[in-house]
């Protein structure tokens, strides 16, 4: 079965950092583009960062853009975000999927990250 | 960045009716479209991809439809187990982006 979990949230001063984890299992990691998509508790979803195979097309949303970065490690079938510049609006439940054609087919359970001071 | 606009925002309808409900693009995105129903308290869960293509163990009464800019997702028989809220989401180009989505409740 396909697993991804997410781990890294938390409560974080704003300005501050945390790096996010997914870890995947239950299916060949590095044939898929894997998301982040937040969602702010009661709001809609907000797609945050993707990346490809092999980390050569990565996108992020244009709130994020130069203060978090996206990236993969194949070996560890993991999938990391790396969150700098923390803002009171990026709390959110964050989750990670991995996609399929245009859509994303499986998801993780989240992992909350709070900004506040 | 693309916008999608879905409406309606909320809509109430009965045991059995077909409901539709639309996604409409800021501009043109080809069949690069999905759809996913959520309900609270759970991760969303895909129901369509490149607009009309069910994905596997999705329930038949789900269908997809549209191209270019217009795009719309039905339900053709509402079950109890459908309440929830519907978002679209655009694929065509980064940034990607969601509809606002459409809330769903039983009448």
């Amino acid at each position: 079965d396909v697993q991804l979990v997410e781990s890294g949230g938390g409560v974080v001063r704003p300005g501050g950092s945390l790096r996010l984890s997914c870890e995947a299992s239950g299916f060949t990691f590095d044939d898929y583009v894997m998301h982040w998509v937040r969602q702010v508790p009661g709001k809609g979803l907000e797609w945050v960062s993707a990346i490809n195979w092999n980390g050569g097309s990565i996108g992020y949303a244009d709130s994020v853009k130069g203060r978090f970065t996206v990236s993969r490690d194949n070996a560890k079938n993991s999938l990391y975000l790396q969150m700098n510049s923390l803002r009171v609006e990026d709390t959110a439940l964050y989750y990670c999927a991995r996609g399929h054609y245009s859509g994303s087919s499986h998801w993780g359970q989240g992992t909350l990250v709070t900004v506040s001071s | 960045a693309i916008q999608l606009t879905q409406s309606p925002s909320s809509l109430s309808a009965s045991v059995g009716d077909r409901v539709s409900f639309t996604c409409r693009a800021s501009q043109g995105i080809s069949n690069s479209l999905a759809w996913y129903q959520q309900k609270p308290g759970r991760a969303p869960n895909l129901l369509v991809y490149d607009a009309s293509n069910l994905e596997d163990g999705v329930p038949t009464r789900f269908s997809g439809s549209g191209s270019g800019t217009d795009f719309t997702l039905t339900i053709s028989s509402l079950q109890p187990e459908d309440v929830a809220t519907y978002y679209c989401q655009q694929f065509n180009a980064y940034p990607l982006t969601f509809g606002g989505g459409t809330k769903v409740e039983i009448k």
